[in-house]
């Protein structure tokens, strides 16, 4: 079992649509959470960062981590095309340790 | 602020060459990260350095590969005796608190 699990997708949304991405994993260290987003052929862009339980908003998007669920999510309102690319959520323990463990990314499209 | 920048942006060997890739972090961070993507995956950690340190190492990261940092600021990551195994993006991340800025990458094909 990988620590973090993703639905690959793809997912098909028109524009203007909420997007719900999510995740889960299995390591209760992990108490840092983080979603990227990656175009093709490009690296990581990191766009939510959040620590132990809670929401969090900027902008049209929005982090929320259930840690006693192991479940984290990242909300997109008024999807728009240029937010086709693949979300990845990433995670890491606390105590200093550097190591970021990636969930297998969900690629999403926006349709005009 | 430029950016993370890593050289070459492609590269294709042989299976048993070496290889080496450079990544230059953004001026003033002291981190900096090595991650390994294949396609259709996350990029997986390989190694952390802070400054010229080396202080986490995957067990991704075989005897093949070594990872330097000499004077704290560019990177060399190089694989010796390539394999088909090892044809991915490697990735080049660097920070100075917790947001990692990620590179474009470094797309390896063995042949």
């Amino acid at each position: 079992q990988k620590e973090v699990e993703q639905d690959p997708g793809p997912l098909s949304v028109p524009e203007g649509a909420i997007v719900s991405l999510n995740c889960t994993y299995s390591n209760s260290a992990f108490q840092y959470f983080m979603w990227y987003r990656q175009y093709s052929r490009k690296g990581p862009e990191l766009l939510m960062y959040t620590y132990s339980s809670g929401n969090k908003e900027d902008g049209r998007f929005t982090a929320q981590v259930d840690k006693s669920s192991k479940y984290i999510s990242l909300f997109i309102r008024d999807s728009q095309p240029s937010d086709s690319a693949t979300y990845l959520c990433a995670m890491r323990r606390s105590g200093g340790y550097q190591k970021v463990t990636f969930g297998i990314g969900t690629k999403l499209q926006v349709i005009p | 602020d430029t950016g993370v920048s890593q050289d070459p942006r492609h590269k294709i060997t042989k299976r048993g060459q070496n290889v080496t890739f450079r990544c230059d972090p953004i001026s003033e961070h002291n981190r900096l990260y090595w991650y390994r993507q294949t396609l259709g995956q996350g990029p997986e950690f390989l190694t952390y350095f802070q400054n010229e340190a080396q202080l986490e190492k995957s067990r991704l990261l075989s005897d093949r590969f070594s990872a330097e940092r000499p004077k704290g600021s560019f990177s060399t990551l190089e694989i010796q005796r390539t394999e088909q195994g090892d044809s991915a993006m490697y990735l080049c991340a660097s920070s100075r608190g917790y947001e990692q800025y990620f590179g474009p990458g470094t797309r390896l094909t063995v042949t």
